[in-house]
């Protein structure tokens, strides 16, 4: 069981740059979740999607944008990376809700120069 | 704006001691109390979690005592061991959203 998969692991960019960070789940649950992590400042969240076609803003959403492609997969888009982006990107997915445990993938360590 | 707040930033205990770390919420719509623990170069896991129907929840070496009346919450690991060293995070929801708070380091020394 893969549990929640993050493509890729580390990822390198120059400011300006574009690129979309990947998030799959298999344990067919209904909600998922971008957060970032940064030291001091523990986990924001930055968008959520508690069913499929729908998604939220969550406390730091300025400067991404997110697709729920299917129950499966939902990713993270920056449009033009900024170096205040350089991050650990957290993807997570729970059965309905906030009010299941979520489970976490291991991580996108992300560096914009 | 923080809306879960907690302390200690770190913590040092002693193997076999009791590790303390508090947090508190404002927003009264929060109804789902989870703690997770975090190792290095891994996503947070969850440990416990409690609804604000009960005023504590115990697993094994952790607990969770609530105060809904102070919205303060706290996680207590009795016994604690080397293994035990991580980085804790408290967090509450609405039902969609889990807010987490900013994290507690936690270093068990034999």
């Amino acid at each position: 069981n893969a549990g929640v998969t993050q493509t890729p692991k580390f990822q390198v960019l120059k400011t300006g740059q574009s690129m979309t960070l990947q998030c799959a789940q298999d344990m067919n649950h209904n909600s998922m979740y971008w957060y970032r992590q940064d030291p001091g400042m523990g986990l924001r969240l930055i968008y959520y999607s508690a069913s499929e076609g729908t998604t939220d803003k969550g406390e730091v959403p300025n400067g991404y944008n997110v697709s729920r492609l299917n129950k499966r997969e939902f990713s993270l888009r920056l449009e033009s990376a900024a170096p205040s982006q350089t991050s650990v990107y957290f993807c997570a997915s729970g059965p309905q809700g906030g009010n299941s445990p979520l489970h976490f993938g291991n991580g996108t360590r992300l560096t914009v120069t | 704006q923080q809306q879960v707040k907690q302390s200690p930033q770190s913590l040092i205990v002693q193997k076999g001691g009791i590790s303390i770390i508090n947090c508190a919420y404002e927003n009264t719509a929060f109804d789902y109390f989870p703690w997770y623990q975090q190792f290095p170069g891994k996503g947070p896991a969850l440990l416990i979690a409690i609804r604000p129907d009960v005023s504590e929840k115990k697993e094994g070496r952790f607990t969770i005592s609530f105060n809904k009346s102070a919205k303060q919450f706290s996680l207590h690991i009795m016994d604690s061991q080397p293994g035990d060293s991580a980085t804790y995070f408290c967090a509450a929801s609405p039902y969609d959203k889990v807010i987490f708070g900013p994290g507690t380091s936690l270093s068990v020394i034999p």
